[in-house]
């Protein structure tokens, strides 16, 4: 069966400092892969979504930054962390093949101080 | 712009009841939907989706039902128990595009 892995859990970082995010996906090829940022009892905002290793597109501009350097892995990064870079940051990923659902990791919950 | 909202934010229900959870979607080009459940401090599960062709499916405890004509989707859940206690995501999406669009969400308590 597919897995996919997010970690940290928690991570708590200060302002201006670098930040890495990584996802992995199990048992599956190719995937379809997405970060969102939920914020505090709110709804999702798509980030960034790759359809293959390489690709990035990105949904808003930002201060993160996406990228896929296997099959099965996904890095949310940043240079230089902001205040408004808090919330929860959720890795996604689905089959390529068109109306397929998205199956969410378990989150990273980032506090910038 | 396009965008799936849902009409109420809350819902209590008492358990063992059967409660639904509404969803609005405005883009007529959508032709799938999902249902998703997501508990405090996880991320959202998959519980539910439905195609287009289609007006009505069942899964355990769970049905959806859609409605193109008004552009409405709702969730069923019969026998609520205290498990059920989540936020509820609608999403909707269009072959050929990998992207969904997730509503706000609806705050479902069971109340024991």
């Amino acid at each position: 069966s597919q897995t996919i892995h997010q970690w940290p859990a928690t991570l708590v970082q200060p302002v201006g400092s670098p930040l890495s995010l990584e996802c992995t996906v199990e048992g599956t090829s190719n995937p379809n892969l997405y970060w969102y940022r939920q914020a505090a009892g709110r709804g999702l905002q798509l980030l960034f979504y790759s359809v293959g290793i390489g690709q990035i597109s990105s949904e808003v501009p930002q201060n993160l930054s996406a990228s896929r350097p296997q099959d099965r892995q996904f890095i949310l990064s940043s240079k230089k962390l902001l205040l408004s870079d808090s919330g929860f940051y959720l890795c996604a990923w689905s089959v390529n093949t068109g109306n397929q659902p998205q199956h969410f990791g378990d989150g990273t919950r980032l506090s910038i101080l | 712009g396009e965008s799936v909202g849902l009409h109420l934010p809350t819902l209590s229900v008492q358990e063992g009841d059967n409660s639904i959870i509404n969803c609005a979607y405005s883009n007529s080009a959508s032709d799938y939907f999902i249902w998703y459940k997501q508990e405090s401090g996880k991320g959202p599960q998959f519980i539910i989706d439905i195609r287009s062709n289609m007006d009505k499916r069942q899964g355990q405890r769970v049905t959806v039902l859609l409605n193109k004509t008004v552009k409405h989707l709702s969730l069923q859940i019969a026998a609520t128990q205290p498990g059920d206690s989540a936020v509820y995501f609608c999403a909707e999406g269009v072959f050929g595009n990998e992207k969904l669009t997730f509503g706000t969400g609806t705050r479902l308590t069971i109340i024991p």
